[in-house]
């Protein structure tokens, strides 16, 4: 089956700091990828879609300066959270489209990072 | 404007019972709705996905239906377990997905 990949896993950084968190489609290629945080006992809500080779679109509210989105290559899609403050500590998945329409374009999630900001 | 609504917040019910979760949508042109079991911490696990065009499917003891016209979703699990007790969302896709709040059940052994 299509498997999406996290890395980190958890972060612990200090405020002021960026931090980089890469999703990887493992066995699939995917033109589009989508980047979802989720605040404790809260649902997970979208930030932004990520297209391979072309600027991220966001979604309303969200700083598109501060959470910076690279979908370098069909595989790869990168969130950099910059200047991170204590209120970016969240939960954020990733999700990718397999461009290939099988399982009628499905999406597929990671398995999440962990952000805490000190 | 898509909005997704998941009933019960949270449920608790003894082992063994049957139980149903209830996800509304506010708009019925959608690809598919797809049903999420979520532990505390961890990431989405998939668990049943529903094309437009698909009225139910089934996975062991659980069967998602789908009724697109009044907007309405039902995640039943058979014969529950405490291994069961987590978050279930419920997510839509039009061009994007918007997902419930989510449904915490626990299940009492």
């Amino acid at each position: 089956g299509a498997v999406v990949s996290q890395h980190p896993s958890r972060v612990i950084c200090k405020s002021g700091t960026s931090v980089k968190i890469e999703c990887r489609s493992l066995d699939f290629q995917a033109t589009t990828m989508f980047w979802y945080r989720q605040f404790p006992k809260k649902s997970l809500m979208l930030m932004a879609t990520s297209n391979e080779g072309s600027k991220a679109t966001y979604e309303q509210g969200v700083e598109k300066d501060k959470f910076l989105i690279n979908h370098a290559s069909l595989t790869l899609s990168t969130l950099t959270v910059t200047s991170a403050h204590p209120e970016d500590s969240s939960f954020y998945i990733c999700s990718a489209r397999d461009r290939s329409g099988r399982a009628h374009n499905e999406q597929f999630f990671g398995p999440g990072t962990r952000l805490t900001v000190l | 404007k898509q909005e997704v609504t998941q009933i019960p917040a949270a449920l608790s019910v003894p082992e063994g019972e049957n139980l149903v979760l209830n996800c509304s949508f506010t708009d019925s042109a959608i690809y598919n709705l797809q049903w999420f079991r979520q532990d505390p911490g961890k990431g989405l696990t998939s668990l049943l996905l529903i094309q437009s065009s698909q009225r139910e499917q089934t996975s062991g003891r659980l069967n998602a239906s789908l009724d697109k016209s009044s907007g309405r979703s039902t995640l039943y699990i058979a014969a529950s377990q405490p291994g069961d007790s987590a978050t279930y969302l419920c997510a839509v896709r039009d061009d994007k997905i918007i997902f419930g709040k989510g449904t915490r059940l626990h299940i009492l052994p």
